[in-house]
């Protein structure tokens, strides 16, 4: 069965400080997706990146980073020197091949505050 | 470009009353889901539409909720009645197929 887990509920960092919001996630199939949004108050939901099952190369955009460790199940997401303009909640999702095709669901959320 | 357009943005109701939320796609997007998000959590899939067949309504709760997507592109989903727990953000989002899904900023859902 899939299931995704984010274990921190919240985080509250001082601007320019780094962090990293944990993504652990339950899967039977082979071929997946992979995905982190962020939920700023405006309330949609913004795409920052999709991952697939067989791609495990780390990824860096900006001061946004991503870490998928297969071994362990884990697509871990870095902020460097966080902003207050990155306050939100994100989400992190998991999307598997289903009939007709990709049923996603996603974790609870973490939400993230940064003070300036 | 346009992104995914719902409306209303909010809508306040009492329960037993009928509701219904509008949803326009990305212009060229066939996939389009509808999510409950509830307070504090992460958005659930309601249904899912190919085209203008909802190829997953698992999720969706048939009794008082439906949905349809004439023609393939706009979607309205729909309460009837409302009740309390009813209470929520209704995400609207599009996809190509098997694609990266962008979504609607959501109606926020207050059953009093």
């Amino acid at each position: 069965a899939q299931k995704v887990t984010q274990a921190q509920t919240e985080i509250s960092v001082v601007e320019k400080e780094d962090v990293t919001l944990d993504c652990v996630y339950e899967t039977r199939d082979t071929t997946y997706y992979l995905f982190w949004y962020k939920q700023p108050p405006s309330g949609e939901l913004v795409f920052l990146i999709r991952r697939n099952s067989f791609d495990e190369q780390n990824e860096i955009s900006g001061r946004y980073s991503w870490n998928f460790q297969k071994s362990t199940s884990s697509f871990n997401f870095t902020i460097t020197a966080s902003q207050v303009v990155d306050s939100a909640v994100y989400f992190c999702a998991l999307s598997e091949a289903d009939t007709g095709g990709f049923k996603t669901i996603f974790g609870a959320g973490t939400r993230l505050f940064v003070k300036a | 470009e346009a992104g995914v357009v719902q409306s209303p943005r909010y809508k306040i109701i009492e329960k037993k009353q009928p509701v219904a939320f509008w949803c326009n796609p990305i212009s060229g997007h066939n996939t389009l889901y509808w999510y409950r998000q509830n307070l504090g959590q992460g958005p659930e899939l309601l249904i899912r539409y190919e085209n203008e067949e909802a190829v997953d309504d698992s999720q969706l709760p048939k009794d008082r909720f439906s949905a349809e997507r004439l023609k393939g592109v706009d979607s309205t989903l729909k309460i009837q009645p409302a009740e309390l727990g009813d209470s929520a953000v209704y995400l609207c989002a599009s996809s190509f197929p098997r694609s990266v899904a962008f979504f609607g900023q959501g109606t926020r859902l207050t059953v009093v």
